[in-house]
């Protein structure tokens, strides 16, 4: 059974700072899946991570997947406050019945960032 | 709008009451899933339909729940007899049946159970 932990779960950090967020998950994947979420909302999709070595950016986001290490990373780059909300990963999870889906997930316990000025 | 749409946004209900909640997914995704999200935690899978055929079913989906799609677009989950430990955000996500896809979520239901 797949389980994914993230670290840390809370973060505070000043505008204008960096930083990174650790995905690690329990068995192999072949893909990785970050998505935001704003308190009270839905889920919003970041990054589809599809192999090892994969990188992906967007704004002040990068996202990187290490398989060999079952890692994967968010890094955020000069935080402004806009970027406030919760970020998880998630991994696929293999039907009972076999085969894996990309929309069976397994979501890590979400990462609650603060950018303060 | 082609996003994932759920209906209603909110609902109070009172501890004992059923309750429906709807998913209209993406319109060409042939794949539909429910899952729910307590206040604090990451959200869990409950179910998914390929069309109409409910193909897998969590165990955190108890005898009082039930979800359908009967004629493979839009879903329905029921919850019979709710209980406080039944609130939480309950997401729709869709996607097509091929490998390299991914799941669109919906806004989702918030239920409240008092």
């Amino acid at each position: 059974e797949l389980k994914v932990e993230q670290n840390p779960l809370f973060l505070s950090m000043q505008e204008g700072k960096n930083y990174t967020i650790y995905c690690n998950y329990s068995t192999t994947s072949d893909r990785l899946y970050w998505y935001r979420q704003d308190p009270g909302k839905s889920l919003e999709s970041l990054f589809v991570l599809l192999s090892n070595g994969a990188v992906k950016q967007e704004g002040r986001l990068m996202a990187s997947l290490d398989t060999k290490a079952r890692l994967s990373t968010l890094h955020i780059t000069a935080a402004v406050h806009d970027l406030s909300a919760t970020y998880f990963c998630a991994g696929p999870t293999p039907y009972n019945a076999g085969g894996t889906s990309y929309g069976k997930l397994t979501f890590g316990q979400g990462t609650i960032l603060t950018v303060h000025p | 709008d082609t996003g994932v749409s759920q209906d209603p946004r909110h609902k109070i209900t009172k501890r004992g009451q059923n309750v429906t909640f709807r998913c209209d997914p993406i319109s060409e995704h042939n794949r539909l899933y429910w899952y729910r999200q307590t206040l604090g935690q990451g959200p869990e899978f409950l179910t998914y339909f390929q069309n109409e055929a409910q193909l897998e079913k969590s165990r955190l989906l108890s005898d009082r729940f039930s979800a359908e799609r009967p004629k493979g677009s839009f879903s329905t989950l029921e919850i019979q007899r709710t209980e406080q430990g039944d609130s939480a955000m309950y997401l729709c996500a869709s996607s097509l049946r091929q490998e390299n896809t991914e799941a669109f979520f919906g806004q989702g239901t918030r239920l409240t159970v008092v």
